[in-house]
């Protein structure tokens, strides 16, 4: 059984800098969701797709934060001119759902990317 | 906002005992309550979840209890082992698929 993976599990970078994360669905599932979970906290929504749309963005989602999801398959998430606060734990979870309707399955989460600013 | 308030912060049980975290919700919206598990280092995994027309759900040692009209729900873990040492995070869910998580619950079971 293929759960949802995520790439690189731990990055540090220098502030400033760009990153970019990974994340590969569960392989049926067409609803796709990032999440940020910092130290002591529960995870908090930042976007989400249905296929290859973006449907929803938090306005925890800076400029500096683009999300994509190319054919509706993996997803990448780019931080660019990394800051001190940008550090935490990135999660992606995915889910199947009826397009255009709020049914849904239950989202299942990857391992996440840590992510460390020097 | 806080939009699901969850407690106790942390809480440590004998191997057997019964821990309770409950959770409260403000937004009646909310369409699935969900509870996760989540060990140092891993991502949170779907232990188990509960739709608002249903009072209660058990699945093997974790119990759900839901009260609509208060607006709450908590979990009890039965007959519980060091093995379920872990952080549990309620959860409400938007009809359109996000997750609002409580702050999650820091439980140890010592031997």
């Amino acid at each position: 059984d293929t759960g949802v993976s995520q790439n690189p599990r731990h990055k540090i970078t220098k502030r400033g800098q760009n990153v970019t994360f990974r994340c590969d669905p569960i392989s049926e599932h067409n609803r796709l969701y990032w999440y940020r979970q910092t130290l002591g906290q529960g995870p908090e929504f930042l976007t989400y797709f249905q296929n290859e749309a973006q449907l929803e963005k938090s306005r925890l989602l800076s400029d500096r934060f683009s999300a994509e999801r190319p054919k509706g398959s993996f997803s990448t998430l780019e931080i660019q001119r990394t800051e001190q606060g940008d550090s935490a734990m990135y999660l992606c979870a995915s889910s199947s759902g009826l397009p255009g309707t709020g049914s849904n399955q239950p989202q299942h989460f990857g391992d996440g990317t840590r992510l460390s600013i020097l | 906002q806080q939009q699901v308030k969850q407690s106790p912060q942390s809480l440590i049980v004998q191997k057997g005992g019964i821990p309770i975290i409950n959770c409260a919700y403000e937004n009646t919206a909310f369409d699935y309550f969900p509870w996760y598990q989540q060990f140092p280092g891993k991502g949170p995994a779907l232990l188990i979840a509960i739709r608002p027309d249903v009072s209660e759900k058990k699945e093997g040692r974790f119990t759900i209890s839901f009260n609509k009209s208060a607006k709450q729900f908590s979990l009890h873990i039965m007959d519980s082992q060091p093995g379920d040492s872990a952080t549990y995070f309620c959860a409400a869910r938007h009809s359109w698929g996000k997750l609002q998580f409580g702050a999650g619950t820091q439980v140890v079971v010592t031997p």
